[in-house]
């Protein structure tokens, strides 16, 4: 079965400092990576899509990919408080012919 | 560019009925995915659908369908609606189906089956 595991939570982090979040998935020939944010009541937005192994940064934002090890993570620097949300990491897997596999969502709360 | 809409917001059926969603993608997408939340499942994969032809299915039963229209909209129906069916329900577009295109999502329809 693909699955895609992320600690549910709450994270909690204060202002300013690093949060970082993390996700493990099942399917080996995974190609495509996504972080999205949401809000209580809100759809899903889009954050960080990574595709290679490394690390992608985009304003305070870093995503790093580990195929061999089948992990991921979203590191969010100078944590403000707009940032409390659940985040959800998404995989596409079967080689693309499937639709996003999401984890469950990790929930993070940035204290003032 | 104007993000994905979806029409209604929020909607109230009872046990039985059917219902029908509406789905607009962004300007250039031609492919339409569909997700069911619930707080228990999260957020799990209806099917997606690419010039008018459904491309996918997530493990759902006969009961969820949809189709796309030649201008990329699309809709979903649900029929003899469950209480087990109310949940927030989401559309996704992006250019193509290749693994490596961004989805974007709509605001979601709010379903709630009494």
């Amino acid at each position: 079965q693909k699955e895609v595991e992320q600690n549910s939570g709450p994270l909690s982090v204060p202002e300013g400092a690093i949060a970082s979040l993390n996700c493990t998935y099942s399917d080996r020939v995974s190609q495509s990576f996504f972080w999205y944010r949401q809000y209580s009541g809100k759809s899903p937005e889009l954050i960080m899509s990574i595709y290679s192994n490394g690390d992608k940064e985009d304003g305070r934002f870093t995503a790093q990919l580990n195929k061999a090890s089948q992990y991921v993570s979203l590191l969010i620097r100078d944590s403000q408080p707009s940032d409390s949300a659940t985040y959800l990491c998404a995989v596409n897997m079967g080689g693309g012919a499937d639709g996003l596999t999401f984890g469950k969502g990790t929930h993070l709360i940035i204290q003032p | 560019k104007a993000g994905v809409t979806q029409t209604p917001r929020y909607l109230i059926k009872t046990r039985g009925q059917q219902v029908t969603l509406s789905c607009s993608p962004i300007s250039g997408h031609r492919s339409v995915s569909w997700y069911q939340q619930t707080p228990g499942q999260g957020l799990q994969f209806l099917f997606e659908y690419f010039s008018e032809t459904q491309r996918n299915k997530g493990n759902f039963p006969g009961r969820f369908s949809g189709r796309q229209f030649s201008n990329s909209r699309s809709e979903m129906n649900v029929s003899t609606l469950e209480l087990g069916d109310s949940a927030l329900y989401l559309c996704a577009s992006r250019p193509g189906t290749s693994a490596y295109y961004e989805q974007y999502f709509g605001p979601g329809t709010r379903l709630t089956v009494t």
